[in-house]
Parts: structure tokens; C-alpha cells; sequence
């Protein structure tokens, strides 16, 4: 099955540092990977998606880089502040038409130190 | 508003002590999934449901069931719980299947001890 891999497993940066968290992925046909961020206690929402026909998108601080032939996608982060302090989970498809569903990663614990 | 709603938000327990963690969501989304979350394992896949009446299998459904009766609810059942599921426990819904970039929407969580 699909196996979606993501490190590190936990980041402390400087407020105001950037910050990168790497996935790679195992089935070439995957087509779409989010990124969720969880707060402290709170639930996992998604901050920025990609789909597999473009290699970059960008949202204010955050972007979303995709290496197709390599198959990874990271997460980058500029200008830290510590309210980006949480834990990143990556996802990506299931191999399978039918079945639809994510598979997610082990997750990322950032912490941005004031 | 928007929301998916999980009951109970905490839950202590004894093994073998059937419960239910109920699931509901109100905008009309036809995929709902199960996932647990522990320390260091992320979050892994219970079951999931893509419609009304039709659900299956995740990564981890031992010891586990589902229902989807209505559109809106999505029922984890677990019959004869045992202390290896004490686990945060989360419900969330997407209009379609996710892989297609329809996105997850979570609800708050269900901390679970089995004693």
C-alpha cells in the first residue's frame, strides 16, 4: 500500500526563521496532497493543498513545493511566529480509483521559540 | 454553521464495556471517516463511508464497527473495548472522496480510556 513518510517528526526554529517539513510518497499516479495543521487540543484543519499539475503554490507565509520525479512534496513555512507552533500532517491518495481515500503522515511537531 | 459534532468528547471506560461514539455532520457531505490518533503514529484510518449504507474498511478497523443509516450520521461502535484502544478519536466528512481534493473537515475529538 501506500506509504507516505514525513520528517522530521519534530522542528524547534527561532521566531522568524523559515521552516521546512518533507513528505515522499510511493505511487507515481498520486494526483492531490494536503497539509493539516493541528493545533494544541484542537482538531486538524487543512492549510494548503496541491494538486499534481502544478510544482509550487503559495498562501501569504506558507507554499507547497511538489517533485514529481522524485515523488515529495514539502511544506515551507516563512517569517515563523509562534502561533504557527503545532503539529503538520502531510496526506496523500491511497493507491486505488475506488476507494478515495488519504493516507496521512506520522506528522511534524513545529515549535517556534519567541 | 458548518460543522461535524462528536459525542462524547471524553469518555473513561471499563474492558468490554460497549459504547458508542456518535458522529454527525449537516452539510450534506457523502464521505465520512473514522481515525484514531496516538503519539507518534499520526492519524490511521478506522472505517470510512462514502454514502448511505455503504462503508468499509480502513487501516485499522479490528475491534471496531460502523453504521451509515442516514446521510448525516456516522456511529463508531465499539463492542467489547479493551485498554489498546484508549486513543483520541477523530470524525471528519468531506462533500466527495478526498483523494479528488474535497477536504476533510474534522470534528473536535473524542479522548477514549478503556481501563
Amino acid at each position: 500500500g501506500e506509504n507516505v513518510e514525513q520528517h522530521p517528526s519534530t522542528l524547534s526554529v527561532q521566531e522568524g526563521d523559515s521552516a521546512v517539513i518533507k513528505c515522499t510518497y510511493s505511487d507515481s499516479a498520486s494526483n492531490y496532497f494536503p497539509w493539516y495543521k493541528q493545533e494544541l487540543g484542537k482538531r486538524p484543519q487543512l492549510i494548503i493543498d496541491i494538486r499534481s499539475n502544478v510544482g509550487e503554490k503559495k498562501d501569504q507565509r506558507i507554499a507547497v513545493t511538489l517533485n514529481k520525479t522524485a515523488k515529495h512534496f514539502s511544506l515551507h513555512i516563512t517569517e515563523t511566529q509562534p502561533e504557527d507552533s503545532a503539529v503538520y500532517f502531510c496526506a496523500a491518495p491511497v493507491p486505488g480509483g475506488s476507494q478515495g481515500n488519504l493516507i496521512f503522515g506520522k506528522g511534524t511537531k513545529l515549535s517556534v521559540k519567541p | 454553521e458548518a460543522q461535524v459534532t462528536q459525542n462524547p468528547r471524553y469518555l473513561i471506560t471499563v474492558t468490554g464495556k460497549k459504547l458508542t461514539v456518535t458522529c454527525s455532520q449537516n452539510m450534506n457531505h457523502e464521505y465520512m471517516s473514522w481515525y484514531r490518533q496516538d503519539p507518534g503514529l499520526g492519524l490511521r484510518q478506522i472505517y470510512y463511508s462514502m454514502n448511505v449504507e455503504v462503508t468499509d474498511k480502513g487501516d485499522v478497523p479490528e475491534g471496531y464497527k460502523v453504521s451509515r443509516k442516514e446521510k448525516r450520521n456516522f456511529p463508531l461502535i465499539l463492542e467489547s473495548p479493551s485498554p489498546n484502544q484508549t486513543s483520541l478519536y477523530f470524525c471528519a466528512s468531506s462533500l466527495e472522496i478526498p483523494s479528488r481534493a474535497n477536504v476533510l473537515t474534522f470534528g473536535a475529538g473524542s479522548r477514549l480510556t478503556v481501563l
